[in-house]
This record gives structure tokens, C-alpha cells and sequence, in this order.
């Protein structure tokens, strides 16, 4: 495998049902991301982690839940969503801890997400 | 507070044309970058280019050119020769120093007719 991976590719989901997105990036980098994509709407950035602590929080809901249990895999963990959270969401890795914003983000192929 | 217009929703052309997207950006910062990407209807977002503020030379890349222009903030791609594989989103994207994280555009849906 090589750059960014994700895993489900689509997933469709339930209210009430807990679920998991997975990134994985095999580039050697020490930042990750969490974005979110909405019909007609920019990127929205939820979360980033360098070198596996969360640096920044978007002021997003208790019901997406990120964890980074090392510098190469990045979940987001969901549970009691809403139809309105239905969206592509994008996982990003970028090489530098230190420089987040100025650094190239490498995005993986994201997850369709419908909440039903 | 930094901002990305990207004022062109829709563009469509027909292929072999030549076709300019626009981007203009605002921010206070003196150091600062510019991206493009590529978005495909598969979803994956593909990086283009990379630009810092004191570098203000043209870049050419193939049939993709980057015009970045200080004065009127601007940083404009120009894909020559359109091919129908071109057609996607493309997102203009800026970072600098007071904001720790990338600003994007709202993108440009390019499509190439045959």
C-alpha cells in the first residue's frame, strides 16, 4: 500500500449504531487529519494530531470521537449520528509536527458516509 | 482572518481548450502558502502545487501552469490543452502562520466535453 488509505470506502449506517472509520498513512509522516465534506459546503477540519497527541479541535460534536494510537493510523469512532452528518470524510497525513498548517496535507480517497 | 475565493462555480469546455481557474486569497500574514488539488469524482484529493509567498516565479508543470501574482492576490491555474480526464473539483488552499490550519476555497467543478 502506499500514501493515505481508508477503510470503509462507503459506509451506511443507522442512528443508534456505533462505527468506526480507519486512515491509515504509509508515508512516514508525524501529522494527521480528520476532515469532513458536505454537499455545497468547503472542507471543514475536525481534528489534527501531531506526533499522536490532538493539537486542534474544531468544535465538533461529542459524537465523533478521534483516537491515534500512533503516528500511522488515525480512527474516528461514531456513534448516535445524525442524518445531517452524512458526508465524505477525508483523512489527510502531512511530514512535519511542527509546521501543520504550512506543511503539504497528502489526503487518502475519504468515506462515503450515510446516516439514515 | 485568512480566505480563499474561488469565484468560478462551474466551468465547462470542450476539449483541447485552453481553461483558467481563478483563485484569490486574503491574509495578513508576510510568510504564507498556496495549494491547488485536484478532487476526481472518485473523492480523493490529489496535490498539485505547493507555492510559498516570496516565491513569485510562473510554474509549469506539463499542461498545468500556475500564475501567482502578489499584487493583486491572486494564484491562477491554467490547464492547456484540455483533456476529459481533467475534469474534477479543484480546490485553491492557503496556509500561513496565524492560522494553524489550511483554508480552502469553496472549489471549481471543471468538466471537458469530448
Amino acid at each position: 500500500e502506499t500514501g493515505v488509505t481508508q477503510t470503509p470506502r462507503h459506509l451506511v449506517m443507522g442512528m443508534t449504531n456505533k462505527k468506526s472509520l480507519k486512515c491509515e498513512q504509509h508515508l512516514g509522516h508525524n501529522a494527521m487529519y480528520w476532515y469532513k465534506q458536505s454537499a455545497k459546503k468547503p472542507l471543514e477540519l475536525m481534528f489534527v494530531y501531531s506526533l499522536e497527541e490532538r493539537v486542534e479541535n474544531n468544535s465538533v460534536p461529542s459524537r465523533f470521537s478521534p483516537e491515534c494510537p500512533n503516528s500511522s493510523h488515525l480512527f474516528l469512532h461514531l456513534h448516535t449520528l445524525q442524518p445531517e452528518d452524512s458526508a465524505l470524510y477525508l483523512c489527510a497525513s502531512s511530514q512535519d509536527a511542527f509546521g501543520l498548517s504550512t506543511d503539504t496535507q497528502y489526503f487518502g480517497p475519504g468515506t462515503r458516509l450515510t446516516v439514515l | 482572518a485568512q480566505k480563499v475565493t474561488q469565484a468560478q462555480t462551474e466551468i465547462s469546455v470542450v476539449e483541447k481548450e485552453d481553461v483558467t481557474l481563478d483563485c484569490v486569497y486574503e491574509t495578513r500574514d508576510t510568510t504564507y502558502y498556496l495549494f491547488w488539488y485536484k478532487q476526481p469524482p472518485s473523492g480523493e484529493l490529489v496535490f498539485l502545487i505547493r507555492r510559498n509567498s516570496f516565491d513569485e516565479q510562473n510554474e509549469i508543470s506539463g499542461r498545468y501552469s500556475w500564475n501567482f501574482q502578489k499584487s493583486t492576490s491572486s494564484f491562477n491555474f491554467t490547464i492547456t490543452a484540455s483533456q476529459v480526464v481533467d475534469s474534477a473539483v479543484y480546490f485553491c488552499a492557503l496556509a500561513g502562520g496565524s492560522a494553524r490550519q489550511l483554508t480552502f476555497g469553496s472549489g471549481t467543478q471543471l468538466t471537458v466535453l469530448p
